[in-house]
């Protein structure tokens, strides 16, 4: 498809398990990002790069949060050793170059229950 | 990032304009302002952005006042589909971070 795609889009965990979100980005997309959105909040960023490179990762809430984009494509965030309070949605977005216009594309989600 | 600030709701009839506020005292020259929307269980949505002179596409008019401290969204002919929560966000040109607030979120009523 066209748009920043996103997988699982729902995902139950037992507290304690380890997770793993992918996101696809728009094909040639630079930048990607990573916002977690607790339930009637905005988002919250989470954590940038910009092919490969991690340029950002001030908003990872804790050491169990980790995130890479190897090739500078695809990118995986991962959340070990889940608690609750993780519960949230995981939005991945892209954009095609650092700059002025440039307009985020936020895929639809990744909704993480830890029970 | 400079902050925003939004009224938490505000409801418009369809077909009428829906006249969004946001107050942004702290911004500085490079700063940029930028609306997004989010329709419910979807991603952020861009909508528009501007600097200092008043943009319009074909989804809706931004409207910065002249001392830059605050401006509006207009969409001017709201639709029940335009129901959602639109972020104000304020985001310096040469980083691509956005930084959401709470947001207003719109009702568009029959």
């Amino acid at each position: 498809g066209a748009g920043v795609s996103q997988s699982p889009r729902y995902k139950v965990a037992k507290r304690g398990q380890d997770v793993a979100l992918r996101c696809d980005p728009i094909s040639g997309h630079v930048s990607l990002f990573w916002y977690q959105q607790a339930l009637g909040q905005g988002p919250e960023f989470l954590t940038y790069f910009q092919n490969e490179a991690q340029l950002d990762k001030s908003g990872l809430p804790s050491d169990r949060f980790f995130a890479e984009r190897p090739e500078g494509s695809v990118s995986t965030l991962k959340i070990q050793r889940t608690q609750q309070e993780d519960s949230a949605v995981y939005l991945c977005a892209s954009s095609l170059d650092q700059g002025e216009a440039g307009e985020l594309f936020f895929g639809e989600g990744s909704r993480l229950t830890v029970l | 990032d400079a902050k925003t600030t939004q009224p938490p709701s505000m409801d418009c009839a369809e077909g009428r304009a829906a006249n969004l506020p946001c107050n942004h005292s702290t911004i500085s020259g490079n700063e940029y302002v930028y609306w997004y929307r989010q329709i419910h269980s979807q991603g952020p949505q861009y909508i528009i952005h501007g600097l200092k002179n008043n943009e319009t596409n074909e989804m809706a008019s931004l409207i910065i006042t002249e001392d830059r401290k605050s401006s509006t969204l207009i969409l001017p002919h709201a639709t029940l589909r335009d129901t959602a929560v639109y972020y104000c966000i304020v985001r310096a040109y040469n980083t691509d971070k956005l930084i959401f607030g709470t947001g207003t979120r719109l009702q568009v009523f029959p």
